[in-house]
């Protein structure tokens, strides 16, 4: 079966540091979404790609959070730099098609510690 | 209020019964998701549906676009149905979608 793959799966770092998550979409997929989830807020959006260009990022802190998918096959979230607060599983799933209206396949997240 | 509301928050039940789990939302959408959480944090869409009703093995999901409500039902349920369930809508915006997600229904399934 195909599958959203994401590295690494685990990330534990100092505050401070630049951390850098990588998506590989499913062979075929357009949109490219990438999740965060807390205890405290869960799921949320923090940006998604169509056409690997970027369509809807409001969720995602401008200040020290950027998104970029520099080709078909690959999307990557980078941190710089990180805190403490954002300790979360951060999750990218992709689809074929236009908009959010379409089904989503998730990868397996990475779980990022700041420390 | 949240946009997405979800209940009950927590859910237990015995192995063969019958589950239901609500989403009611307050904005205009283009689709609404369920999705599945298992312990361990894998997240595997379940359906997407903008109308009616839809059926895969023991899972229906239905939604009523006019009261702005949707549920999931878990026929014969089992242990390994144990997850959260999340529900989530495709807000419908001018010039594109936003995805807003419920706070999860966490079930239990005992044998």
């Amino acid at each position: 079966d195909a599958r959203v793959t994401q590295t690494p799966r685990h990330k534990v770092t100092e505050m401070g540091q630049e951390v850098t998550m990588r998506c590989q979409p499913i062979l075929g997929h357009n949109t490219v979404f990438w999740y965060r989830q807390t205890m405290m807020q869960g799921l949320e959006l923090l940006a998604y790609f169509r056409n690997r260009a970027p369509l809807d990022d409001s969720g995602m802190p401008k200040d020290r959070f950027s998104a970029e998918m520099p080709d078909a096959t690959l999307a990557t979230l980078k941190i710089q730099p990180s805190e403490p607060r954002d300790s979360a599983v951060y999750f990218c799933a992709s689809g074929q098609g236009t908009g959010t209206h379409q089904p989503q396949h998730f990868g397996d997240g990475t779980r990022l510690s700041i420390l | 209020k949240n946009e997405v509301e979800q209940s009950p928050q927590n859910l237990t039940a015995q192995e063969g019964e019958f589950i239901t789990i609500n989403c009611s939302y307050s904005v205009g959408i283009s689709a609404l998701h369920w999705l599945q959480q298992h312990p361990g944090g894998g997240i595997v869409s379940l359906f997407m549906l903008s109308s009616g009703k839809k059926k895969h093995g023991r899972l229906i999901a239905t939604i009523n676009i006019q009261e702005k409500h949707s549920s999931l039902h878990i026929t014969a349920s089992h242990p390994r149905d144990s997850a959260v369930y999340i529900c989530a809508v495709s807000e419908r915006r001018r010039n594109t979608d936003k995805l807003i997600f419920g706070t999860g229904t966490r079930l239990q399934v005992f044998p």
